[in-house]
Protein backbone atom coordinates (compact mmCIF):
# COMPACT_ATOMS: atom_id res chain seq x y z
CA UNK A 1 0.00 0.00 0.00
CA UNK A 2 1.28 3.26 -0.87
CA UNK A 3 1.32 5.90 2.14
CA UNK A 4 -0.47 8.67 -0.01
CA UNK A 5 -2.93 7.22 -2.64
CA UNK A 6 -5.25 10.19 -4.99
CA UNK A 7 -7.90 9.07 -6.97
CA UNK A 8 -7.13 7.24 -10.54
CA UNK A 9 -7.66 10.33 -13.06
CA UNK A 10 -7.68 11.55 -15.38
CA UNK A 11 -11.18 14.09 -14.06
CA UNK A 12 -12.79 15.94 -16.43
CA UNK A 13 -15.53 17.82 -15.55
CA UNK A 14 -17.41 21.09 -17.41
CA UNK A 15 -16.92 24.42 -16.99
CA UNK A 16 -18.37 25.39 -13.55
CA UNK A 17 -19.03 22.04 -12.06
CA UNK A 18 -17.38 20.99 -8.80
CA UNK A 19 -14.23 19.11 -9.17
CA UNK A 20 -13.77 16.85 -6.17
CA UNK A 21 -9.69 15.20 -5.41
CA UNK A 22 -9.46 12.89 -2.86
CA UNK A 23 -6.02 11.62 -0.89
CA UNK A 24 -6.06 9.13 1.40
CA UNK A 25 -2.52 8.48 3.91
CA UNK A 26 -1.13 5.81 5.46
CA UNK A 27 0.24 6.88 8.74
CA UNK A 28 -1.63 7.80 11.32
CA UNK A 29 0.12 9.89 12.84
CA UNK A 30 0.43 12.61 9.79
CA UNK A 31 -0.79 16.13 10.95
CA UNK A 32 -0.20 17.56 7.71
CA UNK A 33 -1.61 18.02 4.55
CA UNK A 34 -0.93 19.82 1.25
CA UNK A 35 -2.47 20.32 -1.97
CA UNK A 36 -0.23 21.67 -4.73
CA UNK A 37 -0.93 22.44 -8.34
CA UNK A 38 0.87 21.37 -11.17
CA UNK A 39 0.66 22.82 -15.30
CA UNK A 40 1.55 20.83 -17.74
CA UNK A 41 5.69 21.40 -17.83
CA UNK A 42 5.86 23.39 -14.51
CA UNK A 43 6.89 22.62 -11.26
CA UNK A 44 4.48 22.34 -8.75
CA UNK A 45 2.79 25.36 -6.37
CA UNK A 46 1.12 25.17 -3.14
CA UNK A 47 -2.80 26.27 -3.28
CA UNK A 48 -3.80 24.39 0.35
CA UNK A 49 -2.92 23.44 3.38
CA UNK A 50 -4.64 21.89 6.31
CA UNK A 51 -4.03 20.35 9.69
CA UNK A 52 -6.93 20.65 11.76
CA UNK A 53 -10.32 18.22 11.12
CA UNK A 54 -12.67 19.87 9.34
CA UNK A 55 -13.06 22.22 6.01
CA UNK A 56 -10.83 25.10 5.30
CA UNK A 57 -11.63 27.68 2.61
CA UNK A 58 -10.02 29.75 0.44
CA UNK A 59 -11.80 31.16 -2.46
CA UNK A 60 -13.07 28.48 -4.99
CA UNK A 61 -11.14 25.90 -3.16
CA UNK A 62 -12.31 24.07 -0.01
CA UNK A 63 -9.19 21.60 1.72
CA UNK A 64 -11.56 18.96 3.78
CA UNK A 65 -9.72 17.10 6.40
CA UNK A 66 -10.87 13.32 7.97
CA UNK A 67 -7.87 11.86 10.65
CA UNK A 68 -10.38 9.38 11.89
CA UNK A 69 -10.76 8.24 8.39
CA UNK A 70 -7.22 9.23 6.84
CA UNK A 71 -8.54 10.71 4.07
CA UNK A 72 -8.33 14.81 2.64
CA UNK A 73 -10.14 16.19 -0.48
CA UNK A 74 -9.80 19.57 -2.17
CA UNK A 75 -13.15 20.62 -4.09
CA UNK A 76 -12.48 23.01 -6.59
CA UNK A 77 -16.07 25.17 -6.89
CA UNK A 78 -17.16 27.04 -10.04
CA UNK A 79 -14.27 25.09 -12.08
CA UNK A 80 -12.81 26.93 -14.69
CA UNK A 81 -10.38 25.64 -17.70
CA UNK A 82 -7.74 27.45 -15.95
CA UNK A 83 -7.57 24.73 -12.92
CA UNK A 84 -6.88 21.97 -15.57
CA UNK A 85 -3.39 21.00 -14.02
CA UNK A 86 -2.67 17.56 -11.98
CA UNK A 87 -2.88 18.02 -8.30
CA UNK A 88 -0.80 17.03 -5.98
CA UNK A 89 -1.75 15.46 -2.30
CA UNK A 90 1.11 15.69 0.41
CA UNK A 91 1.39 14.66 3.47
CA UNK A 92 4.12 15.04 6.44
CA UNK A 93 4.04 13.27 9.44
CA UNK A 94 4.53 16.49 11.81
CA UNK A 95 4.76 20.52 11.52
CA UNK A 96 8.17 21.40 10.85
CA UNK A 97 8.93 17.50 9.66
CA UNK A 98 9.87 19.11 6.45
CA UNK A 99 10.09 15.88 4.68
CA UNK A 100 6.45 15.22 2.48
CA UNK A 101 5.42 12.39 0.45
CA UNK A 102 3.93 13.31 -2.34
CA UNK A 103 0.91 11.16 -3.95
CA UNK A 104 1.37 10.41 -7.54
CA UNK A 105 -1.37 13.33 -8.45
CA UNK A 106 -4.58 13.19 -10.13
CA UNK A 107 -4.92 14.92 -13.43
CA UNK A 108 -8.13 17.63 -14.20
CA UNK A 109 -9.56 18.81 -17.39
CA UNK A 110 -12.38 21.40 -17.02
CA UNK A 111 -13.74 21.54 -20.28
CA UNK A 112 -15.11 24.62 -21.16
CA UNK B 1 8.70 36.53 -4.07
CA UNK B 2 10.24 33.31 -3.17
CA UNK B 3 12.69 32.21 -6.19
CA UNK B 4 14.05 28.52 -6.47
CA UNK B 5 16.53 28.76 -9.56
CA UNK B 6 17.71 25.32 -10.82
CA UNK B 7 20.94 25.87 -13.44
CA UNK B 8 19.78 24.00 -16.53
CA UNK B 9 16.15 23.28 -17.81
CA UNK B 10 17.29 20.76 -20.24
CA UNK B 11 20.42 18.30 -19.98
CA UNK B 12 21.59 15.65 -22.36
CA UNK B 13 24.24 13.26 -21.00
CA UNK B 14 25.88 10.20 -21.87
CA UNK B 15 26.07 7.06 -20.06
CA UNK B 16 28.54 6.89 -17.54
CA UNK B 17 29.22 10.76 -17.21
CA UNK B 18 29.42 12.60 -13.95
CA UNK B 19 26.29 14.93 -13.90
CA UNK B 20 26.22 17.74 -11.01
CA UNK B 21 22.50 19.57 -10.98
CA UNK B 22 22.71 22.74 -9.19
CA UNK B 23 20.04 24.60 -7.15
CA UNK B 24 20.08 27.72 -5.67
CA UNK B 25 17.42 29.68 -3.38
CA UNK B 26 17.10 33.21 -2.53
CA UNK B 27 15.29 33.22 0.62
CA UNK B 28 17.61 31.80 3.48
CA UNK B 29 15.49 29.12 3.52
CA UNK B 30 17.27 26.34 5.86
CA UNK B 31 15.81 23.21 4.17
CA UNK B 32 16.32 21.97 0.66
CA UNK B 33 15.29 18.98 -1.45
CA UNK B 34 15.81 17.01 -4.62
CA UNK B 35 13.12 15.18 -6.22
CA UNK B 36 12.53 13.56 -9.27
CA UNK B 37 9.31 12.57 -11.25
CA UNK B 38 8.22 9.89 -13.18
CA UNK B 39 5.15 9.44 -15.38
CA UNK B 40 3.14 6.75 -12.96
CA UNK B 41 5.63 7.15 -10.34
CA UNK B 42 4.67 10.31 -8.95
CA UNK B 43 7.55 12.77 -6.93
CA UNK B 44 9.73 11.07 -5.29
CA UNK B 45 12.31 12.06 -2.54
CA UNK B 46 16.30 11.27 -3.38
CA UNK B 47 17.47 13.92 -0.10
CA UNK B 48 16.88 16.75 1.39
CA UNK B 49 19.43 18.82 3.83
CA UNK B 50 18.35 20.56 6.70
CA UNK B 51 21.48 22.76 7.47
CA UNK B 52 24.83 23.63 5.25
CA UNK B 53 26.99 20.62 5.08
CA UNK B 54 23.54 18.05 6.63
CA UNK B 55 22.26 15.95 4.39
CA UNK B 56 20.01 12.65 4.93
CA UNK B 57 19.15 10.08 1.88
CA UNK B 58 14.87 10.05 1.00
CA UNK B 59 13.33 7.59 -0.47
CA UNK B 60 15.70 6.71 -3.49
CA UNK B 61 19.35 7.63 -2.94
CA UNK B 62 20.84 4.99 -4.82
CA UNK B 63 23.21 6.26 -7.55
CA UNK B 64 23.07 10.36 -5.89
CA UNK B 65 25.04 12.15 -3.98
CA UNK B 66 24.57 16.13 -2.56
CA UNK B 67 26.21 18.92 -1.18
CA UNK B 68 25.34 21.79 0.38
CA UNK B 69 28.63 24.10 1.37
CA UNK B 70 26.46 27.11 1.36
CA UNK B 71 23.72 27.45 2.45
CA UNK B 72 21.74 28.96 -0.69
CA UNK B 73 23.29 26.35 -2.87
CA UNK B 74 21.79 22.65 -3.03
CA UNK B 75 23.66 20.14 -5.62
CA UNK B 76 22.41 16.92 -6.83
CA UNK B 77 25.29 14.57 -8.70
CA UNK B 78 24.66 11.21 -10.27
CA UNK B 79 28.53 10.31 -10.03
CA UNK B 80 27.68 7.29 -12.97
CA UNK B 81 24.68 8.80 -15.12
CA UNK B 82 22.72 5.61 -16.24
CA UNK B 83 19.58 5.45 -18.51
CA UNK B 84 17.33 4.72 -15.90
CA UNK B 85 18.11 8.22 -14.75
CA UNK B 86 16.70 9.62 -17.16
CA UNK B 87 14.03 11.91 -15.48
CA UNK B 88 12.62 15.45 -14.66
CA UNK B 89 14.59 16.39 -11.25
CA UNK B 90 13.40 18.97 -9.30
CA UNK B 91 14.66 20.79 -6.11
CA UNK B 92 12.55 22.80 -3.74
CA UNK B 93 13.52 24.48 -0.59
CA UNK B 94 11.25 25.20 2.64
CA UNK B 95 11.90 27.82 5.07
CA UNK B 96 12.27 25.58 7.94
CA UNK B 97 10.12 24.12 11.30
CA UNK B 98 7.86 26.87 11.42
CA UNK B 99 6.34 26.09 7.72
CA UNK B 100 6.31 22.82 5.61
CA UNK B 101 5.43 24.54 2.50
CA UNK B 102 7.74 23.63 -0.31
CA UNK B 103 8.76 25.64 -2.82
CA UNK B 104 10.03 24.61 -5.79
CA UNK B 105 12.05 25.27 -9.05
CA UNK B 106 11.48 24.82 -12.47
CA UNK B 107 13.08 21.46 -13.37
CA UNK B 108 16.00 19.93 -15.15
CA UNK B 109 14.72 17.76 -17.73
CA UNK B 110 17.93 15.02 -17.46
CA UNK B 111 18.83 12.56 -20.94
CA UNK B 112 21.02 10.12 -20.13
CA UNK B 113 21.79 8.41 -23.48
Amino acid sequence: QKEVEQNSGPLSVPEGAIASLNCTYSDRGSQSFFWYRQYSGKSPELIMSIYSNGDKEDGRFTAQLNKASQYVSLLIRDSQPSDSATYLCAVTLYPGAGKSTFGDGTTLTVKP
Amino acid sequence: DVKVTQSSRYLVKRTGEKVFLECVQDMDHENMFWYRQDPGLGLRLIYFSYDVKMKEKGDIPEGYSVSREKKERFSLILESASTNQTSMYLCASQTGPSTDTQYFGPGTRLTVL
